[in-house]
């Protein structure tokens, strides 16, 4: 347990379906993240939230729209999403922006 | 840009020491992290290191640093059946942004059999 919690842990939807994935965390940290994980390809930062704010955007398609209404939760809503988003989605907070992450246990996200 | 290179496999036997190795490009590293993912989890780290030592120990787990050659590995001690996992190592540095953000390797899929 890191103190890092995603639901759902597993989600399948149809390409189009509206969902959202949500990420809590009560460790009093100020930076929040979303990864993609897919199969045999290298972690992929997709948004980063410093103090609600998000600072970092890296090309991540608009059927991916994240939302953090305050530093304690994290939301990523999908819609009209693509098989090719199929992947483990991966939820992150630091203390601060450069120190460690502390990792959710990820969302299994099948798109059929 | 930043990279993280790691090999994608190895495998070893229950009790024999593990090496895994990392190269990196970011001269500007301040910490390098390593962190496992168990199947089915999120990733769990697991130690880290300042960019201004070579080694670091804790109980089974030696971290060296070569910050000449971006070089880090990950040595596990008397590896048990239980340390299969992928391992991840990952590096902050600002040398392209000031985002501090965390670059990860691809990450090196651990199999230790009995």
């Amino acid at each position: 347990e890191t103190g890092v919690t995603q639901t759902p842990r597993h989600l399948v939807m149809g390409m189009t379906n509206k969902k959202s994935l949500k990420c809590e965390q009560h460790l009093g940290h100020n930076a929040m993240y979303w990864y993609k994980q897919s199969a045999k390809k290298p972690l992929e930062l997709m948004f980063v939230y410093n103090f609600k704010e998000q600072t970092e955007n890296n090309s991540v398609p608009s059927r991916f729209s994240p939302e953090c209404p305050n530093s304690s939760h994290l939301f990523l809503h999908l819609h009209t999403l693509q098989p090719e988003d199929s992947a483990l989605y991966l939820c992150a907070s630091s203390q601060d922006l450069g120190t460690e992450a502390f990792f959710g246990q990820g969302t299994r996200l099948t798109v059929v | 840009g930043e990279d993280v290179e790691q090999s994608l496999f190895l495998s070893v036997r229950e009790g024999d020491s593990s090496v895994i190795n990392c190269t990196y490009t970011d001269s500007s590293s301040t910490y390098l992290y390593w962190y496992k993912q168990e199947p089915g989890a999120g990733l769990q780290l697991l130690t880290y290191i300042f960019s201004n030592m070579d080694m670091k120990q804790d109980q089974r787990l030696t971290v060296l640093l070569n910050k000449k050659d971006k070089h880090l590995s990950l040595r596990i001690a008397d590896t048990q059946t239980g340390d299969s996992a992928i391992y991840f190592c990952a590096e902050i540095g600002y040398s392209t942004s000031n985002t501090g953000k965390l670059i990860f390797g691809q990450g090196t899929t651990l199999q230790v059999k009995p």
